[in-house]
């Protein structure tokens, strides 16, 4: 089974506007962790944003927020107000205690800004 | 900037060569992972050091794959025989602490083709 799952391959946005990047999880680990990682052309992964399963508020940084719906195992990634230097392909990631705190990626999603 | 460095950014080697890469953690990251990212996809788990003491390797690590870090401090990856599947990025990542909340940030990555 898939343990992160991003159904979007590929999406566009509006310059300036709002962006959500789906993401879906598979764990029975009660400690987990959920990441966003932002990855240009050039191909170094950055770090965006993180999630812990104990936390009860969403988790943001800057323009980017993580939507996080337990219950439905999802971690959507929100992008405010779009820019031209975001398009980037997105990778959302979990950790997991039990299995070695490794982190398992998702296939990813490629974001296009247009202006 | 991450404080975590890879050298080389690109390496270019004939097939059956061996090649080495490096990845150098900042002195916190009692952690070190290994990864494996091949055009399209999402980065894949190699291994990971706690310390000095490699504690997991993936089936991806064949016989022609070895891992150290000999000191707990800087790693390295070396790969025997090299065949063109094996063209890829090579990520390495530390994290302090052992929690799935532990921070998570890579280094540029290191670019690799076998031709």
């Amino acid at each position: 089974a898939q343990k992160i799952t991003q159904t979007q391959p590929g999406m566009f946005v509006q310059e300036k506007e709002a962006v959500t990047l789906d993401c879906t999880y598979d764990t029975s680990d009660p400690s987990y962790g959920l990441f966003w990682y932002k990855q240009p052309s050039s191909g170094e992964m950055i770090f965006l944003i993180y999630q812990g399963s104990y936390d009860q508020q969403n988790a943001t940084e800057g323009r980017y927020s993580l939507n996080f719906q337990k219950a439905r195992k999802s971690a959507n990634l929100v992008i405010s107000a779009s820019q031209l230097g975001d398009s980037a392909m997105y990778f959302c990631a979990m950790r997991e205690e039990w299995r070695g705190n490794k982190l398992v990626f998702g296939a990813g999603t490629i974001l296009r800004v247009k202006s | 900037d991450t404080g975590v460095s890879q050298d080389p950014r690109h390496k270019i080697t004939k097939r059956g060569q061996n090649v080495t890469f490096r990845c150098d953690p900042i002195s916190e990251h009692n952690r070190l992972y290994w990864y494996r990212q091949t055009l399209g996809q999402g980065p894949e788990f190699l291994t990971y050091f706690q310390n000095e003491a490699q504690l997991e390797k993936s089936r991806l690590l064949s016989d022609r794959f070895s891992a150290e870090r000999p000191k707990g401090s800087f790693s390295t990856l070396e790969i025997q025989r090299t065949e063109q599947g094996d063209s890829a990025m090579y990520l390495c990542f530390g994290a302090t602490g052992g929690g799935p909340d532990t921070e998570a940030f890579f280094g540029q990555g290191t670019r690799l083709t076998v031709v």
